[in-house]
């Protein structure tokens, strides 16, 4: 188990700019989720996967994000046309589908939009 | 819309004290989640409570659940400064299909020696 990898772990751009993350989940996990995080509050939920099918977006994805898990593997989160409201720690979990699977969190993508 | 509150946000507490984080939510659920979160690191899970009366403990933290007043407590023995971190508490959103959380916005826990 060597955890739930992101990559970069600090991305700085400028708006307008746009920008894509890595997540790498726990191998055997089939549940994968994107969560932001802001100075001072808790993460909130964006978008989880299970196997390869996104089956819920957040009202907080508008159309500039786009997620995807091809072949049900890693993920990736693109943000295009970049604003500064989006900076933000973007943080990717794992987790088995059912029961109460803990989500098993990454290091998250600290982004900064100058 | 879920709501989940935390209290106090700022704790500051001496070595060797006891203290309680409190944690109360807007809806049913039946699934309570506790994490710690170290400055400039991930999430990393503490407890999963599944049903009324739930009570796990590990260490010096003990969480405990009570679904009817929609509270659930994290209580700190002799705190050491080794548990200085952010504790959130997280509550599943969607009917325990567990994979939506609502978290709070976290308690600030700095131990003093």
């Amino acid at each position: 188990d060597t955890g739930v990898s992101q990559n970069p772990r600090h991305k700085i751009t400028k708006r307008g700019q746009n920008v894509t993350f890595r997540c790498d989940p726990i191998s055997e996990h089939n549940r994968l989720y994107w969560y932001r995080q802001t100075l001072g509050q808790g993460p909130e939920f964006l978008t989880y996967f299970q196997n390869e099918a996104q089956l819920e977006k957040s009202r907080l994805l508008s159309d500039r994000f786009s997620a995807e898990r091809p072949k049900g593997s890693f993920s990736t989160l693109e943000i295009q046309r970049t604003e500064q409201g989006d900076s933000a720690m973007y943080l990717c979990a794992s987790s088995n589908a059912g029961g109460a699977a803990k989500l098993f969190f990454g290091s998250g993508t600290q982004l900064s939009v100058l | 819309e879920l709501k989940v509150e935390q209290n106090p946000l700022f704790l500051s507490m001496q070595e060797g004290k006891n203290y309680t984080i409190y944690c109360n939510y807007s809806t049913t659920s039946d699934r309570l989640y506790w994490y710690r979160q170290d400055p400039g690191k991930s999430l990393e899970s503490l407890f999963v409570l599944l049903s009324n009366g739930a009570v796990k403990q590990e260490g010096r933290l003990m969480a405990s659940l009570d679904t009817k007043a929609r509270l659930s407590t994290l209580h700190i023995t002799a705190a050491v400064h080794d548990l200085s971190a952010t504790y959130f508490c997280a509550v599943d959103a969607a009917g325990g299909s567990n994979y939506k959380l609502t978290f709070g916005k976290g308690t600030l826990l700095t131990v003093n020696p």
